[in-house]
């Protein structure tokens, strides 16, 4: 099963800031956040990734509120090449090691 | 840093034959690997979990005897998709982690192969 939940697709245009909503009610207190991006037939690609409040890199910012139940992944200003799916995971620690539940993801589109 | 390559990035086979697939972690060294499979328009789906000189560790579903998996070094993992049949046409992805079984590791992902079997 999934732990994250998320908007199946969003539409934008460029030059906008996009701002897509996870949630992961039944994150544990060792699990961060991380945030993937995947084009067409390509593997996914790290964007960014967060514990608590707020994380900032040169593509993306994560807001993650105190009770960790929710996240939001913020791309400032998107262009057409944003066009893609977006995953928000946990990670999910069981019984023999590490291993993370892919959601559904978020299918962007930015139009022109 | 951090890059994950995957051989080959596309294969056709006949049916019933044996397809093997490369993941390597060209500028680290990788305790722990993962294998995907994505049919079009959906998730990734996590297929197992690979850890360096033990055995594989598979979703509930998938069959060990259909994809071996086996992680010799701590940079390479080969996945075998055994006696292929037209259903297991999919997009195969590998990741692999930098420190091992820790929630905060970052999964570095392959470009993925896609198989089709005729």
């Amino acid at each position: 099963l999934a732990k994250t939940t998320q908007p199946i697709s969003m539409d934008s245009y460029e030059g906008q800031e996009v701002n897509i909503t996870c949630s992961h009610n039944n994150i544990a207190t060792n699990d961060y956040i991380t945030w993937y991006q995947q084009f067409p037939s390509q593997g996914p690609r790290f964007i960014i990734q967060g514990y608590k409040t707020k994380v900032t890199n040169e593509v993306a910012s994560l807001f993650i509120p105190a009770d960790r139940k929710s996240s939001t992944l913020s791309l400032p200003r998107v262009s057409l090449s944003d066009t893609a799916v977006y995953y928000c995971l946990v990670g999910d620690i069981n019984t023999g090691g590490f291993k993370t539940i892919f959601g559904a993801g978020t299918r962007l589109f930015v139009k022109a | 840093g951090a890059v994950v390559s995957q051989h080959p990035s596309r294969v056709i086979c006949k049916s019933g034959t044996s397809v093997k697939i490369e993941c390597r972690s060209l500028d680290f060294q990788a305790t722990t690997m993962f294998w995907y499979r994505q049919f079009p328009k959906q998730s990734l789906m996590l297929m197992a979990t690979s850890n360096e000189g033990s055995k594989a560790t598979y979703e509930q579903g998938v069959e060990k005897d259909k994809f071996l998996i086996n992680h010799a070094s701590l940079t390479l993992s080969t996945l075998t998709v055994t006696s292929a049949h037209p259903e297991d046409s999919s997009f195969y992805i590998c990741s692999a982690t930098l420190q091992g079984i820790r929630s905060t590791d970052t999964q570095y992902f392959g470009p993925g192969t896609r198989l089709t079997v005729l």
